[in-house]
């Protein structure tokens, strides 16, 4: 079953602009995941957050963790036309085995 | 290094016919393993997860079933395909106590 909601569904920017991403789920975690899919291909890991953490950096990606609400956000600065994908969340569940469970994702197009 | 390997990379099957889809993965040992399916335009359902030889464990009721036979080998398989089968498939792993997914490229399952 699909662990949350991702908002918006899709997202349509120019290059150069920034675009945010959200994610809800519906249980406690360990971990949070955010992961890239480029149409037809599998999915690429981009960064994990710990349920402790309530923010984290990664080149130009920035990753923020509000357990309260049971939500997160992918922040994608200055984008490139390369990062036309789909995006999505994956929770890992306390106390079970790692798996990861998948929200539906985002379609990100950024217009040259 | 760490690689994953998924074959067919596509795959047109009559209906009530039999399924077999393999992948393997290398560079690693004891990894868990994960088979997962993908309707056009949504996230992904986690079917079946092994963490290690023999052991599987399903998710989803299904016409579907899942093997390991080896340490680095997960194979999903169908007796009869339906109709509601076709998608595309992805494996996927990651080392035991650690979180972060490898997926292989995937495999398109339209079943006519």
């Amino acid at each position: 079953s699909q662990q949350g909601e991702e908002d918006p569904q899709a997202l349509s920017i120019q290059e150069g602009e920034n675009a945010t991403m959200n994610c809800s789920y519906k249980t406690s975690i360990n971990n949070l995941q955010w992961y890239r899919q480029n149409s037809g291909r599998g999915l690429v890991h981009l960064i994990l957050i710990r349920s402790n953490e309530r923010e984290k950096h990664s080149g130009r990606l920035r990753v923020t963790l509000d357990t309260s609400k049971k939500s997160s956000s992918l922040l994608i600065t200055a984008s490139r036309a390369a990062d036309t994908a789909s995006y999505f969340c994956a929770t890992v569940g306390s106390g079970n085995t790692g798996k990861l469970i998948f929200g539906q994702g985002t379609t990100l197009q950024v217009k040259p | 290094s760490q690689t994953i390997h998924q074959w067919p990379a596509t795959l047109v099957q009559p209906v009530g016919s039999p399924l077999s889809l393999e992948c393997t993965v290398e560079g690693t040992s004891n990894p868990n393993l994960y088979w997962y399916r993908q309707a056009a335009g949504r996230g992904l359902q986690l079917l079946f997860y092994s963490v290690g030889i023999g052991q599987i464990s399903s998710e989803v009721p299904q016409n579907l079933s899942a093997s390991r036979p080896q340490d680095r080998q997960f194979i999903l398989s169908s007796k009869k395909l339906l109709l509601s089968d076709s998608g595309f498939y992805l494996c996927a792993w990651n080392p035991q106590g650690k979180y972060g997914y490898t997926f292989g490229s995937g495999t398109r399952l339209t079943v006519v």
